[in-house]
């Protein structure tokens, strides 16, 4: 079974500084992917970005880097020169890519609440 | 491009009542899901879907029933509201596995 942990409930951040949430994950799977989302106060799920666990390099997607280490099964989000509308809450997930689609859920963390402070 | 569109947006349902959230997308996708998000919990798979015609159970099925009878509709249906249904529903779509799930914009149920 796969199991996502974020073990930061909340974080304060000053804007234009960068922030890391942590993400650790359990998974016996050797191929899978793992997502970030924010889910601001509106309520939307919004798509971050996307490491896949044979990918070389560490994603990256304009303020948004994935600090993916494999063998500590950790795959935190950074974000660089925090800005007010960072503020949100933060998901990690990650998706089984082996057995089709049988396995196709995604399994979420609990969140991050990141506040972005002016 | 609508994308992923969630009916309604907000539902008040007394204990018993049946009622169904409609899903659609118009991109195509295999893969649809539907997930709730409880307070403190993130967000838990209830059924998917990886096409037309093909429905699993995810985390937390009881208490709910989905077809998808075409490409684009997937409806989550609740048989007999419970109050512990209360949650926010969101529905989600996928056109692979290495793809992001787009998402509707959820549908606060609350059960009384």
């Amino acid at each position: 079974a796969q199991k996502i942990t974020q073990t930061q409930p909340g974080m304060f951040v000053q804007e234009k500084e960068a922030v890391t949430l942590d993400c650790t994950y359990d998974t016996s799977d050797q191929s899978y992917g793992l997502f970030w989302y924010k889910q601001p106060s509106s309520g939307e799920m919004i798509f971050l970005i996307y490491q896949g666990s044979y990918d070389e390099q560490n994603a990256t997607e304009g303020r948004y880097s994935l600090n993916f280490q494999k063998a500590r099964k950790s795959a935190n989000l950074v974000i660089s020169a925090s800005q007010l509308g960072d503020s949100a809450m933060y998901f990690c997930a990650m998706r089984d890519l082996n057995s089709g689609g049988s396995n196709y859920k995604l399994t979420f963390g609990k969140g991050t609440l990141l506040t972005v402070n002016p | 491009n609508a994308g992923v569109t969630q009916t309604p947006k907000f539902q008040v349902l007394k204990t018993g009542q049946s009622m169904t959230l409609q899903c659609a997308q118009d991109m195509n996708h295999e893969y649809m899901s539907w997930y709730r998000q409880d307070p403190g919990m993130g967000l838990r798979l209830i059924h998917y879907s990886v096409g037309a015609g093909i429905t699993d159970q995810g985390e937390v099925p009881n208490g709910y029933n989905v077809s998808r009878s075409t490409t684009e509709d997937f409806p989550l249906r609740l048989l007999s509201a419970a109050p512990s249904q209360t949650s926010v529903y969101f529905c989600a779509s996928s056109y692979r596995m290495r793809t992001e799930a787009f998402f509707g914009q959820g549908t606060r149920l609350t059960v009384v």
